[in-house]
Order: C-alpha cells, then structure tokens, then sequence
C-alpha cells in the first residue's frame, strides 16, 4: 500500500520568512497529493492540492510543487504569519482505489 | 453551511463501557469517512459509506468496533466494550466529489478517553 512520510516532524521559522514542507510517497500510481492544515482543537482543513498532470500550483501565499519522478511534492508559504502555526498533513490517493494515506504531520511554529 | 458536525465533543469513559460518536455530514456529500487521530499512528481511515453503503471497512481495527449510516445525514462510529487503547481523537469527513477521499471536510472531532 501507499506510504507517505514527512520529514522533518517540527519546523519553526521567524515570521515573514518562508517555510517548505517536503513530503514523500511510495505508490507510482498516485496522482492527488492534498495538503491539510489542522489547528489545536479543530478537524483538518484542506488548504491546496495538485494532481500528476501538474508540476506545481499557487494559490496566494501558499503553492505546492510535485516531483513525479523523485515521488515527492511539498507546500511552499511565503511571508509568514503567526496565523500559520499549525500541523499541516500532506496526502496522497492509492491509486485506482483514490483512498488518502496521511502523513504523520509537521508542526510549523512562526515566532513573531 | 453549517459543516460537518459532530457530537460530542469530548467523551470520558470508563473501560467495558459502550461509547457512540455521531455525524452529520455537509449535505449533499455522497462520500462519509471515519478517520481515528493518535500521536503514534497519525490519522487511520477506519470506514468509509458512498450514498449511505459501507464500502470498505479494512481499517475497523477490531469487531469491537462497528459504523452505521441510516441516512444520508447521520451516521455513527459504536464502540463495545471499550478499552484504553481506544483512546484518540475520532474524525467524520465528508466529500462531495465523484471519488472517495477528495476535497475531505472533516468535523471537530470527538476527543475520546476510556479509563
């Protein structure tokens, strides 16, 4: 089956800075790759996705890349904000059957 | 759009005892999902309906475990007997697209704890 990881598992970074989270998958046939952001109390909250057909998607301060061959993607934000500490999830589908495996997560902390 | 609700928010139980989370999907999202949250194993997919059918159960953990969906708008996550290790944050999702685990809309959670 389809295994996703995150490395590191903790990131902080000052605020205004950029930060990038690198996620890995294992499934060749894999092609959506969501991210999800998860504040303390609350269910996660997809943010951005991209699907195989795309190298690389923005959507204001935040865009994913994805690297087919390397089997990797990750979730670049830009000009930091406190509002952005979370732990954010990367995903990918399995494939024909389209069931999300999760990575562990990455705890993004912004020092103002 | 109200989101996807759950209830309650926090359950503290004492081991043996039967627990019932509950779920109300966004209306009109033909997918629900079951997700359990824990330190060690991140998030697990547990169960997952398409218009109301369970369609894969392989991650029940056990048959302690047991998920229902009436209707297009409730489903439940039943617990019995529970035990220790059960504890964990429970998430409902919901998608509205045409294949599963798409643009989920997860709820707030159902913090459990067995004593």
């Amino acid at each position: 089956g389809e295994n996703v990881e995150q490395h590191p598992s903790t990131l902080s970074v000052q605020e205004g800075d950029s930060a990038v989270i690198k996620c890995t998958y294992s499934d060749s046939a894999s092609n959506y790759f969501p991210w999800y952001k998860q504040e303390l109390g609350k269910g996660p909250q997809l943010i951005i996705d991209i699907r195989s057909n795309v190298g690389e998607k923005k959507d204001q301060r935040i865009a994913v890349t994805l690297n087919k061959t390397a089997k990797h993607f990750s979730l670049h934000i830009t000009e930091t904000q406190p509002e952005d500490s979370a732990v954010y999830f990367c995903a990918a589908d399995a494939g024909a059957n389209s069931k999300l495996t999760f990575g562990k997560g990455i705890t993004l902390s912004v020092r103002p | 759009d109200a989101g996807v609700i759950q209830s309650p928010r926090h359950e503290v139980t004492e081991m043996g005892q039967e627990v019932t989370l509950r779920c109300k999907p966004i209306s009109g999202h033909d997918y629900l999902f079951w997700y359990r949250q824990t330190m060690m194993r991140g998030l697990e997919l547990l169960i997952y309906f398409n218009n109301n059918v369970p369609i894969d159960d392989s991650g029940m953990p056990e048959d302690r475990f047991s998920a229902k969906m009436p209707n297009a708008s409730f489903s439940t996550l039943k617990i019995q007997p529970s035990e220790p290790r059960d504890s964990a944050v429970y998430f409902c999702a919901s998608s509205p697209l045409g294949l599963p685990g798409l643009a989920l809309h997860f709820g707030n959670g159902t913090r459990l704890t067995v004593t």
